[in-house]
C-alpha cells in the first residue's frame, strides 16, 4: 500500500543478521505487524508491536519502532536459509477497525 | 499449527461458474474476518471486511455482486466468486481478528485458477 513502504530486496549471508526496514505515514497507527510469506503460502504472523512501545524482542526477532520518524524495523539474528521469504510490514490505524495496510514486501534471500 | 484455515487450498474452475472459498478460525471466535487478494509478486489488497451476522463491507472498486461474502458464524466466513472469469484467477487470503483485537492471523491462502 502507498501508506507503508519497504525496500524490495535484501540479500544476507547465512549466520549474519538481517534488518528489514519499513516506513509508514499514518501517525494514528496503533499496531504494527511483521508477517512472513513463503512461496505459495499464506502469511505467518511473526510479531507485532503496539505503538507505545519502542522495542520488542522475541527469540531471534527484534522489532524497533521510532514513532517520531514513523520507522519500523525487523532484525533477524543468525539468519538461516529457512528465513528466505517475503516479509511484509503492516499497520492498522486506530480509526479503521483493524484493516491492515501492507507494504509491498521485502524479499529476503539468504545465501550460504 | 494454523489458527486460521482456508479451504480449498487450490481450485480450478471453468469460466462462468461459481466457486466458494471457506475461511475458518480454529480455537477462537472471530467476530471480524477480512478477505484479501494477492497478485503474483505483489502485496495484499483488501477486498472486504466480514462481520458475523451482518453484511460485509467492501472496499472501493470491489464488486459486491461478484464477490459474495457470508459470515454465518463466529468461526466461518465464505467468499464466493460468481461467474468467474480468467482475470479472477488469483491468490485469495483471509484473516481473522482474535477477540482481544490486537492479533490478526492469516489463513494459508487459496489459489483460484479460472480456465
Amino acid at each position: 500500500g502507498e501508506d507503508v513502504e519497504q525496500s524490495l530486496f535484501l540479500s544476507v549471508r547465512e549466520g549474519d543478521s538481517s534488518v528489514i526496514n519499513c516506513t509508514y505515514t499514518d501517525s494514528s497507527s496503533t499496531y504494527l505487524y511483521w508477517y512472513k510469506q513463503e512461496p505459495g503460502a499464506g502469511l505467518q504472523l511473526l510479531t507485532y508491536i503496539f505503538s507505545n512501545m519502542d522495542m520488542k524482542q522475541d527469540q531471534r526477532l527484534t522489532v524497533l519502532l521510532n514513532k517520531k520518524d514513523k520507522h519500523l524495523s525487523l532484525r533477524i539474528a543468525d539468519t538461516q536459509t529457512g528465513d528466505s521469504a517475503i516479509y511484509f510490514c503492516a499497520e492498522t490505524p486506530r480509526s479503521n477497525d483493524y484493516k491492515l495496510s501492507f507494504g509491498a514486501g521485502t524479499t529476503v534471500t539468504v545465501r550460504a | 499449527g494454523a489458527v486460521v484455515s482456508q479451504h480449498p487450498s487450490r481450485v480450478i474452475c471453468k469460466s462462468g461458474t461459481s466457486v466458494k472459498i471457506e475461511c475458518r478460525s480454529l480455537d477462537f471466535q472471530a467476530t471480524t474476518m477480512f478477505w484479501y487478494r494477492q497478485f503474483p509478486k505483489q502485496s495484499l489488497m483488501l477486498m472486504a471486511t466480514s462481520n458475523e451476522g451482518s453484511k460485509a463491507t467492501y472496499e472501493q472498486g470491489v464488486e459486491k455482486d461478484k464477490f459474495l461474502i457470508n459470515h454465518a458464524s463466529l468461526t466461518l466466513s465464505t467468499l464466493t466468486v460468481t461467474s468467474a472469469h480468467p482475470e479472477d484467477s488469483s491468490f485469495y487470503i483471509c484473516s481473522a481478528r482474535t477477540g482481544t483485537g490486537n492479533t490478526i492471523y492469516f489463513g494459508e491462502g487459496s489459489w483460484l485458477t479460472v480456465v
